[in-house]
């Protein structure tokens, strides 16, 4: 079946103690991208890649780092989380049209991951 | 960046057919998407208009006027499974394609 991964699916954690939220897709899609969403905020992207190796930063990368060493995989490191990094948090994927030649870039979205920083 | 405007709340019945509007600010354009996403799940895609005109898909129907910043989301035959979250987002025509949501439009379905 194809889809997008995400780990955990709740976490609850203290200020500064480094976590990672994994993210995994099964479609050999190029482009991934994460978003948190907050109420009344929609979602906002905070990182995305192109493809392996290439990642920039979205809309509010700030206390944020990603890597893309493998093509399926985009985790997500909070290296020092605080309470205003609280939210639901979402992976995203799709392929980039420029190379597969198809007209949308649709991107389809992981379960979320409920994060609580107390 | 982009402003993206659609109702907060809307309410309709069971059986009936509802328009959720969407207005857009833009420097660039590169597509419109409907998502609709249930209560602490996943946004799941529903539509895509980059072409002025009525995209149709079963129950759910979609509009884009590119020269007015304008489109919506129609709902046919409603069904209470309906009841969930429905966000309007932008694809901007830049090299990180990003898409910019508004804030969505939770719609009730009564019966």
């Amino acid at each position: 079946e194809a889809q997008v991964t995400q780990n955990p699916r709740y976490l609850i954690t203290v200020t500064g103690k480094k976590l990672t939220v994994t993210c995994s897709q099964n479609m050999n899609h190029e482009y991934m991208s994460w978003y948190r969403q907050d109420p009344g905020l929609g979602l906002r992207q905070i990182y995305y890649s192109m493809n392996v190796e290439v990642t920039d930063k979205g809309d509010v990368p700030e206390g944020y780092k990603v890597s893309r060493k493998e093509k399926r995989n985009f985790p997500l490191i909070l290296e020092s989380p605080s309470p205003n990094q609280t939210s639901l948090y979402f992976c995203a994927s799709s392929f980039d049209p420029r190379t597969s030649g198809l007209h949308t870039d649709t991107q389809y979205f992981g379960p979320g991951t409920r994060l609580t920083v107390l | 960046g982009q402003n993206i405007d659609q109702p907060t709340e809307m309410t309709a019945t069971e059986g009936a057919i509802v328009q959720i509007n969407c207005t857009y600010q833009t420097s660039g354009f590169n597509g419109l998407f409907w998502y609709q996403q249930h209560a602490g799940e996943a946004p799941t895609f529903l539509s895509y208009n980059v072409l002025d005109g009525l995209e149709e898909k079963g129950r759910f129907s979609s509009f884009l006027s590119r020269s007015k910043g304008y489109s919506y989301l129609l709902l046919k035959e409603l069904q209470m499974k309906d009841s969930a979250s429905y966000l309007c987002a932008v694809n901007e025509d830049t090299g990180r394609r990003a898409l910019t949501f508004g804030s969505g439009t939770r719609l009730q379905v009564q019966p």
